[in-house]
């Protein structure tokens, strides 16, 4: 069975840390890029961060980036996601998702299997 | 930056048939997926590239794409079907998401 379950969540001030982890079992990490979506309360989806499968190559979202650090362990089956200055704004539920993609001749880009979700809440 | 515009909610009368728009300039050049979010649950596969299934979605569940909309059609609506549902495309980089629709079944 195909698992994708995410940790690290919790409360953090303004301005601080986080490192979030998602451990992924059922199918080959090593051969299949990963990305983080959020979704703030009461709010929509939000991509966040992607990664390549063999972690050369990232993308980021605007409003994360030069703040966030994606990375992955394919011998521990583990994707990460590194927060650093976290602001209100950040605070959100934390997917890991899966990705099948292709950036070749008619590119496409989907999410096929997803955590539960991790929640993040940054506040004083 | 690429934008993906959804009808904030859509209703259907039970059994029927509901359509949710996703518009997006020349969209129909681009690969398409649509995301099902029920009420505090993780969001579920339901579409990609335009119109295929994953395995377990059921048939009633279909998609299209062409010019400047893409369209999630559920047939024979029930109420299990109620939630959010997102679309999604990649372009210049990025993920681009729906801002997502609410679907009420009546």
């Amino acid at each position: 069975e195909v698992q994708l379950v995410e940790s690290g969540g919790g409360l953090v001030q303004p301005g601080g840390s986080l490192r979030l982890s998602c451990a992924v079992s059922g199918f080959t990490f090593s051969n299949s890029a990963m990305n983080w979506v959020r979704q703030a309360p009461g709010k929509g989806l939000e991509w966040v961060s992607t990664l390549s499968d063999r972690g050369d190559t990232t993308y980021y979202a605007d409003s994360v980036k030069g703040r966030f650090i994606i990375s992955r362990d394919n011998s521990d089956n583990t994707l990460l996601l590194q927060m650093d200055s976290l602001s209100a704004e950040d605070t959100a539920v934390y997917y890991c998702a899966k990705v099948e993609l292709w950036f070749g001749e008619n590119y496409f880009y989907y999410m096929d299997v997803w955590g539960k979700g991790t929640t993040v809440t940054v506040s004083s | 930056s690429y934008e993906l515009t959804q009808p904030l909610s859509v209703s259907v009368a039970l059994g029927q048939t509901a359509k949710i728009t996703c518009g997006g300039d020349n969209i129909g050049s681009k690969n398409v997926c649509w995301y099902q979010q029920k009420s505090g649950q993780a969001p579920v596969l339901i579409i990609y590239r335009d119109d295929i299934r994953p395995s377990g979605i059921p048939e009633r569940f279909s998609g299209s794409n062409s010019g400047n909309t893409a369209t999630l059609t559920i047939s024979r609506g029930q109420l299990g079907d109620e939630g959010d549902y997102y679309c999604q495309v990649w372009d210049s980089d990025s993920v681009i998401f729906g801002g997502g629709t609410k679907l009420t079944v009546l």
